[in-house]
C-alpha cells in the first residue's frame, strides 16, 4: 500500500541555515512526488514535482528510488520560507488520488 | 488562485445536525476531491468525484457523502454531525488531461468545521 512518511511534525532553522524536510515514501509502481505548502491562512499550493525537476524559491527535491526518499532542500533559509510543508505521493491507478505525509512545520528564526 | 470557493468559509454547528459544506470551480475541472486536514495526520482523502454523478470514497469516508450534479459543484453532507468531524476540509480540482497541470490538484481555501 501506498505511504509517505513526514519523520518530523516541527523543524526550526535560522535565517541563513540549510534545511532539509525528510520525506519518505512506500509504492509498488513508479512514483510521483510533489511537495505542497501552506503559507499561515492561504491554501495549500503546488510547490514542485519531481518530474519536473524544478527549483522553486529556491527549494528543490530530488527523488532517490534507492532510499525511496524524496527530501526537501534549501540551501539558506529565509522568514518567508515558515510554513507547513506536505510531502505527497499521488496513486497513478485511479483517479490520480493524492495521498498525503502528516506535514512538517517549518520556522525560520530571524 | 484557481477558480474554487468553498462555502461556508467556518461553521459552528451541534452533534447530530446535517451540515453540506459546498465546493465550486470555474475551471471545467473533470476530477475533485474533499479532504480533511488535522493535525497529526496531515490531509486524508474523504471522496472524490471523477465526473457528473460518478464518486468513490477515499480513506475516510464513514460518515460522509457526497454528490455532483454538474461539473462545478462538488457537494460533501455530514448527514449527522459528530465531534470526531471537526476539522478543516478542503477542496481540491485536477485534470490530469490538461497539458500545463499534469496531475496538479488546486486546492481551495477550506472551510473550519466545529462541532459541539
Amino acid at each position: 500500500a501506498q505511504r509517505v512518511t513526514q519523520p518530523e511534525k516541527l523543524l526550526s532553522v535560522f535565517k541563513g541555515a540549510p534545511v532539509e524536510l525528510k520525506c519518505n515514501y512506500s509504492y509498488s509502481g513508479s512514483p510521483e512526488l510533489f511537495w505542497y505548502v501552506q503559507y499561515s491562512r492561504q491554501r495549500l499550493q503546488l510547490l514542485l514535482r519531481h518530474i519536473s525537476r524544478e527549483s522553486i524559491k529556491g527549494f528543490t527535491a530530488d527523488l532517490n528510488k534507492g532510499e525511496t526518499s524524496f527530501h526537501l532542500k534549501k540551501p539558506f533559509a529565509q522568514e518567508e520560507d515558515s510554513a507547513m510543508y506536505y510531502c505527497a505521493l499521488i496513486d497513478q491507478t485511479g483517479a490520480n488520488n493524492l495521498f498525503f505525509g502528516t506535514g512538517t512545520r517549518l520556522t525560520v528564526i530571524p | 488562485d484557481a477558480g474554487i470557493t468553498q462555502s461556508p468559509r467556518h461553521k459552528v454547528t451541534e452533534t447530530g445536525t446535517p451540515v453540506t459544506l459546498r465546493c465550486h470551480q470555474t475551471e471545467n475541472h473533470r476530477y475533485m476531491y474533499w479532504y480533511r486536514q488535522d493535525p497529526g495526520h496531515g490531509l486524508r482523502l474523504i471522496h472524490y468525484s471523477y465526473g457528473v454523478k460518478d464518486t468513490d470514497k477515499g480513506e475516510v469516508s464513514d460518515g460522509y457523502s457526497v454528490s455532483r450534479s454538474k461539473t462545478e459543484d462538488f457537494l460533501l453532507t455530514l448527514e449527522s454531525a459528530t465531534s470526531s468531524q471537526t476539522s478543516v476540509y478542503f477542496c481540491a480540482i485536477s485534470d490530469p488531461s490538461g497539458v500545463s497541470s499534469y496531475n496538479e490538484q488546486f486546492f481551495g481555501p477550506g472551510t473550519r468545521l466545529t462541532v459541539l
